[in-house]
């Protein structure tokens, strides 16, 4: 099994840059989730997909943010346009709908914006 | 809103001993999730151990162990028998029954030889 998959591992842009961060979930898994990690909010919920449907984005910050889960294998988190208090790591993870368990996570995004 | 509350600062441990993290949280929700999540200098975010609210004994994986004291709201995790590759972030989590898994702020362990 190859685990979430995410791309890129690393992203230097520009503020006022387009910014899209890739997530393939562990196959079978039905629940899908980004976050974002800072030093100073530490790990933050952004949004939660169950079945590709978002069921909760109240942790996306602003407009500038959107994502999408065209289909189980694939999704997307934009940001558009992006800023430097954008900076930081941005983790996709994964969780399979026969359990409540654990989220596995991927290896993460780590984003700069200059 | 849910709230994970680790307070610990950075901790030292020897070698082959065994280390307490504090996880306290505050929930009103009957049936919840707690989690405990090691992120080493790489980054990842790997599971460690499980405990469900209503599981009345307390969960165990390997080296891990979760003491759970469900009536003061604590969810502390026993590391035994420490090794050097146990040096990482500990991160304390609770899935309530929103779905909306709440991390703490982490402790910092650091293992000497």
């Amino acid at each position: 099994d190859a685990g979430v998959i995410q791309s890129p591992r690393h992203e230097v842009t520009e503020m006022g840059q387009e910014v899209t961060l890739r997530c393939k979930p562990i196959s079978g898994h039905n629940s899908l989730f980004w976050y974002r990690q800072t030093m100073m909010r530490g790990l933050e919920l952004l949004i939660y997909f169950n079945n590709n449907v978002p069921i909760d984005d109240s942790g996306m910050p602003e407009d500038r943010f959107s994502a999408k889960m065209p289909n189980a294998s694939f999704s997307t988190l934009k940001i558009q346009p992006s800023e430097p208090r954008d900076s930081a790591v941005y983790f996709c993870a994964s969780r399979s709908g026969r359990t409540i368990n654990e989220q596995f996570f991927g290896p993460g995004t780590r984003l700069t914006v200059l | 809103a849910q709230k994970i509350t680790q307070t610990q600062p950075g901790m030292f441990v020897q070698e082959k001993e065994a280390v307490t993290l504090d996880c306290t949280y505050d929930t009103s929700d009957q049936s919840y999730g707690l989690f405990w999540y090691k992120q080493p200098s790489s980054g990842e975010m790997i599971f460690l151990i499980y405990q469900g609210s209503y599981d009345e004994q307390n969960a165990t994986e390997g080296r891990y162990s979760l003491n759970f004291q469900k009536a003061r709201k604590s969810a502390n995790l026993v590391i035994s028998a420490s090794q050097l590759g146990d040096s990482a972030m500990y991160f304390c989590a609770m899935n309530p029954e929103s779905n909306r898994l709440a991390f703490g702020k982490g402790n910092q362990v650091v293992v000497i030889p």
